[in-house]
Formats: C-alpha cells, structure tokens, sequence
C-alpha cells in the first residue's frame, strides 16, 4: 500500500532555514506529481507546492515562492522541501502528498505529517 | 489565490441530509471540473471523499456526493451519522496551475 513518511520537522527560528523530506513506497514513484499541504495549529489546509511527476514542472502558493523550493530524487523515491527565510506564519503541520491517479488533480495519499515550528 | 468560501459550521440531525457549499471565481471552480473534497477528523490527516466534482473513490461510502454549478461547488452528506463529525474542505484547481482550499467547514451531527 501507498506510504509517505516525512521527516525534518523542528523548532528553528525565524529567518532561518529548513529542509522537509518525504519517503515515498508503495507506488510507481515517477508517475505521480506530489505536493506539499501545510496546515497551521487550529486553521485550514493550505495548498503549498507541487512537482510534476517528471521533475519539470514546479508550482508554489503565493505564500511561499521565492522561498520554497521541492524537488523530488527518482533514485531515493523522496520529495524534499527546502523552506529558506521562515517566518512565523509559516509555523504549521505539513503533510506530504500524493495525487490521484485519475485525472491526477486529487490529494489521494497523504503523510501523517510533520511540525515545524517558526 | 484567495481560499474558496465555505460556511464556517454546518449541522444537521441524525439521518438527515445536510449540504456544504463552496464558492469560487472564474480563475477557479467555474471553469475547472477539478474540485475535490477532503474530510479530516481531529489529529488526523485529511481524507479524499469526492474527486473531479462527482466521482467518489474506492471505499468511499456512497452517502457522500459531490456537484457543481456556474462558481459553486457542493458536498452533500445523506443519512448523516455520527462518524461524519468532522472538518470538511474543498480544492480547486487554478488558472496558474495550482490549487486553492476552501476556508473549512465544521459539521456537527446533533
């Protein structure tokens, strides 16, 4: 069965920066975009990144572009999040995703998760 | 990308049917039939319930049904029970190539 296990989640101050991995297993790595989901403590889901299943397309929320960068290693099946110039608003779970394999624009495998803490 | 509109709290009574509404724009829902519907339960990870605005995926229970009209998506819940307590939120994908959640719905069964 599908299984998405990140790592990386920690206390780190402000300004500082944080690297997120996800172990992916279970599935054709290469044929499935991922995403990155965040949710801050007591709020809503928030949509944060995604990597095309090639590795060639990469989209981010507004909230975090320019900071953000995923990228994805075929070799490891791991997608990582690389967060630069935190910020306290960026404190939240993130969960690390998988699309669905239909029209492949549903979140259909999700992590349990990890806490970062700005 | 502003979040999708969706009622902060909806409830309903055992058995009975309730519907969760979310709004959109021209950027969004209104011109993608790409919206999907997560239930997350307490300390839990979401789940998918509906995909593409009306399929549910396998081992989803057939009370739960999805629609859409004109910036309009809908989750309607039938013969609510007890289990369906829970944070509900939609996704849509945008005119950027990215996605927008809805802002979440809290249903209470009475």
């Amino acid at each position: 069965q599908v299984l998405l296990v990140e790592s990386g989640g920690g206390v780190v101050q402000p300004g500082r920066s944080l690297r997120l991995s996800c172990a992916a297993s279970g599935f054709t790595f290469r044929s499935f975009a991922m995403n990155w989901v965040r949710q801050a403590p007591g709020k809503g889901l928030e949509w944060v990144t995604l990597i095309s299943h090639d590795g060639g397309g990469k989209y981010y929320a507004d909230s975090v572009k320019g900071r953000f960068t995923i990228s994805r290693d075929y070799s490891k099946n791991t997608v990582s999040l690389e967060m630069n110039s935190l910020r306290p608003e960026d404190t939240a779970v993130y969960y690390c995703v998988k699309m669905g394999g239909n029209s492949g624009h549903d979140l259909l495998n999700w992590g349990q998760g990890t806490l970062v803490t700005v | 990308q502003s979040a999708l509109t969706q009622p902060a709290s909806v409830s309903g009574s055992p058995g009975q049917s309730i519907t969760i509404s979310c709004t959109g724009a021209s950027s969004d829902i209104v011109n993608y039939n790409w919206v999907s519907w997560y239930q997350q339960h307490p300390g839990k990870a979401p789940k998918l319930i509906i995909y593409d605005v009306t399929n549910r995926p396998s081992g989803v229970s057939d009370r739960f049904s999805g629609s859409k009209s004109g910036d309009t998506a809908s989750l309607t819940i039938s013969g609510l029970q007890t289990e369906d307590e829970a944070d509900y939120y939609c996704l849509s994908h945008t005119y950027t190539s990215t996605y927008v959640f809805g802002t979440g719905t809290t249903v209470t069964v009475l």
